[in-house]
């Protein structure tokens, strides 16, 4: 099953603690995403990424940190700055051209006390 | 801004009963739209695109560019087709590159 992955599935953190998820993609996209999934108010987006070593900042970037060191990984950091950190994390990929199908991984839970 | 809106956060009915799920966005021009489905327990996937018009698992949904609209419909919703629906739109209202996504609607179809 390849595609895109997102590990861990659960996460669980202590307050005041940075934590770092993982999104791998096989299918060389050149874009990855980083959304935030809540109850009622949709997926917001975090981070997105067109090129290795270049990002941009999304609607929710705050607290927040990515790094994109090759085409097929772009981890997200939860600093300990984030107010609400706990959520449902999704990452994307899609190519920059032709359907502009995104493509999800099956997301990691963050629970933070 | 771009923006998108689902003004239903939940909505029930019966299989075999027509389905509408809206969704109103803000975009001067000539936007690409999308529909996304979160099954249970599976990973958000595209349904449909407002440029392929085709009919996905018997869902249709047309561009009103009047009423800046893009409701997703089905004229016998089946109970497989209980899930979570997201309206999206392009950054820019091109086919590609960072979505904005509606607050979702969580449509439930009952035997």
């Amino acid at each position: 099953d390849g595609g895109i992955t997102q590990s861990p599935k659960y996460l669980f953190r202590k307050e005041g603690q940075n934590v770092t998820l993982s999104c791998e993609q096989n299918l060389n996209h050149d874009a990855m995403y980083w959304y935030r999934q809540d109850p009622g108010q949709g997926l917001r987006l975090i981070y997105y990424s067109q090129i290795v070593n270049d990002f941009q900042k999304g609607d929710i970037a705050e607290g927040y940190s990515v790094s994109r060191e090759k085409k097929e990984s772009f981890p997200l950091t939860v600093t300990s700055a984030q107010k609400n950190p706990t959520a449902f994390y999704l990452c994307a990929s899609s190519t920059l051209a032709g359907t502009g199908e995104q493509y999800f991984g099956p997301g990691t839970r963050l629970t933070v006390t | 801004a771009q923006r998108v809106t689902q003004p239903e956060k939940l909505l029930s009915v019966f299989k075999g009963a027509p389905v509408e799920l809206k969704c109103n966005y803000s975009y001067s021009g000539s936007p690409e739209l999308f529909w996304y489905v979160q099954y249970s327990r599976q990973r958000l996937q595209l349904l449909l695109r407002h440029i392929s018009r085709e009919s996905i698992k018997g869902f249709t949904a047309d561009l009103n560019k009047g009423e800046t609209s893009f409701h997703l419909k089905k004229p016998f919703a089946q109970e497989e087709d209980s899930a979570m629906y997201y309206c999206a739109l392009p950054a820019g209202g091109t086919s590609y590159g960072k979505l904005t996504f509606g607050q979702g609607t969580i449509l439930t179809v009952h035997p």
